[in-house]
Order: structure tokens, then sequence, then C-alpha cells
């Protein structure tokens, strides 16, 4: 079974331009999750969906990030633009439901904005 | 909002020695309690559950138990390798997952 993908693996950008990740969970899987990851720190959520609705987006700085999940299975994070505090890890997890099941995570963008 | 609180690493041992990794929540209501694993270059893997208090969730040698009247579920193995450094994230779920800080585990040979 594959496991959660996530693209690209790395990305360095300069500030004040635009960014995107991707992420394609685990078939079947209708929670999805976008977290963030500081060197040295827990994830900490930004988003999750269940199938293509935004349940909790409460973390998430909509000033300049946004998230969707068309169908319900694909998903895409962006950032525009992009500041200097944005670098960090990017996880994208996916559960088969919300409720106290696992999630499964995939590797993890790593931005680093110069 | 829940949090979770784990001991600070990093966490140095030989290898075969005792690992107790201390994890305490705060949280509403009745959450599941889990361990991730980090190792290096790697995602973020499951390592045990519990979802209900007393129960205790096993893996690969270790263990953790649910224990409700301390809102702890601490982390142990009886002889750790080489092979399990990395960084191991305390969490729980309430309506989201929220994860500790992580404490790194290195093990000598």
């Amino acid at each position: 079974e594959a496991g959660v993908v996530q693209s690209p693996r790395y990305k360095i950008i300069e500030k004040k331009q635009p960014v995107a990740f991707w992420c394609n969970p685990i078939s079947g899987h209708n929670t999805l999750y976008w977290y963030l990851q500081n060197l040295g720190q827990g994830p900490e959520l930004l988003i999750r969906y269940e199938n293509e609705e935004a349940v909790d987006d409460s973390q998430l700085p909509k000033d300049r990030f946004s998230a969707e999940r068309l169908k319900g299975v694909d998903s895409t994070l962006k950032i525009q633009p992009a500041e200097l505090g944005d670098s960090a890890v990017y996880l994208c997890a996916s559960s088969l439901r919300s409720m106290n099941t696992e999630a499964f995570f995939g590797q993890g963008t790593r931005l680093t904005v110069v | 909002g829940d949090s979770v609180t784990q001991m600070e690493g990093p966490v140095t041992l030989s290898e075969e020695a005792f690992l107790t990794i201390n994890c305490t929540y705060t949280a509403t209501g009745y959450p599941s309690l889990f361990w991730y694993v980090q190792y290096p270059g790697e995602g973020l893997q499951l390592l045990l559950k519990a979802t209900k208090a007393d129960d205790k969730g096993s893996n690969k040698g270790f263990e953790a138990t649910y224990r409700k009247e301390t809102t702890s579920f601490h982390l142990e193995k009886g002889s750790v390798q080489v092979s399990d450094s990395a960084v191991y994230f305390c969490a729980t779920y309430g309506q989201n997952f929220v994860f500790g800080p992580g404490t790194r585990l290195s093990v000598l040979p």
C-alpha cells in the first residue's frame, strides 16, 4: 500500500515569492491534515479536512496561507507571499476517519525562505 | 486547549540500557494517546497507541500505559538498541492530534 506522498521534498525560495506544496493521501482516507514542524519542535496543526471540507482551519494564517482539497483526495497548501519565518517542514497526514485513528504521515516538504 | 509535555532531551544511553521518556497531557474528555517516532531523514511513524484508561500500547519492545489518574503516558523499553536512535513524540487526539515537542534519543554502542 502506498503511503502519503508529498512533493516537493525540498524547496528554496526568496522571500515574497509564492510557493505550493502537494499531498496525495492514502487511498480511501477521508481525513487529511497539514502540519507545520519547526526545527526541534513537534508538529502543529494548520488545517484538517474531512473529505473536501475544511473542518478546522483556526491555526491557518489566512492572510498568506491557503489550502484546498478538490474532490476530497489530493490537497495543496500555498503560501503567498512567503516570509523568512515560514522556513520549516510542512507535513501532510491522512487517516481513515478523524476519531482516534492512526494518522499516517508523509515525509514532508522542507521549505527554506531566503 | 489540549497540550502535551515531554521530558526534554537529548537523552543519551548505552546499548541495552533501560529507557523511560516521560509524557503528561492536559485534555478535555478522554483522548486517545500516541507515541510517534521519527528516524533520521524519515517521516513520523506510529510507534504505539492506547485509546482508554489503563490500556497498554506496545510495539518493537516499547510500552506505554494510559494513566488517567496522573494524565501520563510514559514510554519505556527494557533494552535499547542503536537502531532506536530517533526523535520520539507523544501525542493526544481529542478533536485533533496535539504533539509534544519531541525527545531526541541517541543510543551508543
